[in-house]
């Protein structure tokens, strides 16, 4: 069964440097989703991708944060600096597109010190 | 903005036990609505799915929800919990916007 590929599993870093996270959708998704799950609480949303296209990034904190997705396959988020505020699991998700189900990889747990 | 919220922040339930997890959405029009599950050290996944058509949806694992318009919910059930069960539990709408998750609900089955 395809599945949302996502790495590393864990990252532990200082506050003020950079870290970098890759997603690898399901073969042939369009849509592509980056999610920030605090513990405690459900996933939100920070970036959506339609193909390589940005269609939403309103809660993207755009002066720290940048996602990508040149070819419109697999994307990387980045956080620089990092902030302590920043510690949480990111999550990536993948779908066809629409109001259809999403597909969730195993996400990225952050910690900064 | 829409909201979700799931009313139990964590439920402790025997085996054998029913279960009834509540979710209550604020949005007023059209929803398409999902009940995610996150087994220990596993990640999210699809428990069931309303879009259309019967408000009464079924599930894997036998679970089921109901979705009452006129009272902008759509609880979760199962007659039975099982000692797998035990997971988090999370709801989410999508209106036309961004899908939106409510907190989650923790389930603990105890033998």
């Amino acid at each position: 069964e395809a599945e949302v590929a996502q790495s590393p599993r864990y990252k532990i870093t200082e506050k003020s440097q950079a870290v970098a996270f890759w997603c690898d959708p399901i073969s042939g998704h369009a849509t592509l989703y980056w999610y920030r799950q605090i513990l405690g609480q459900g996933p939100e949303l920070l970036v959506q991708f339609q193909d390589e296209s940005v269609v939403d990034d309103s809660q993207l904190p755009k002066d720290r944060f940048s996602a990508e997705r040149l070819k419109g396959v697999d994307s990387t988020l980045k956080i620089q600096p990092a902030e302590l505020g920043d510690s949480a699991m990111y999550l990536c998700a993948s779908g066809p597109g629409g109001y259809n189900e999403q597909f969730f990889g195993p996400g990225t747990r952050l910690t900064v010190l | 903005a829409q909201s979700v919220s799931q009313h139990n922040h964590h439920v402790i339930l025997s085996e054998a036990a029913s279960l009834e997890l509540g979710c209550n959405y604020s949005y007023g029009g059209t929803v398409n609505l999902f009940w995610y599950v996150q087994y220990p050290g596993q990640h999210l996944q699809l428990l069931l799915k309303y879009f259309s058509g019967d408000p009464l949806v079924k599930g894997i694992k036998g679970f089921e929800a109901e979705f009452i318009k006129s009272k902008f919910s759509f609880n979760l059930r199962k007659p039975s919990v099982q000692w797998s069960d035990t997971a988090e539990y999370f709801c989410a709408v999508n209106a036309g916007t961004p899908l939106v998750f409510g907190k989650g609900t923790r389930l603990s089955v105890i033998a």
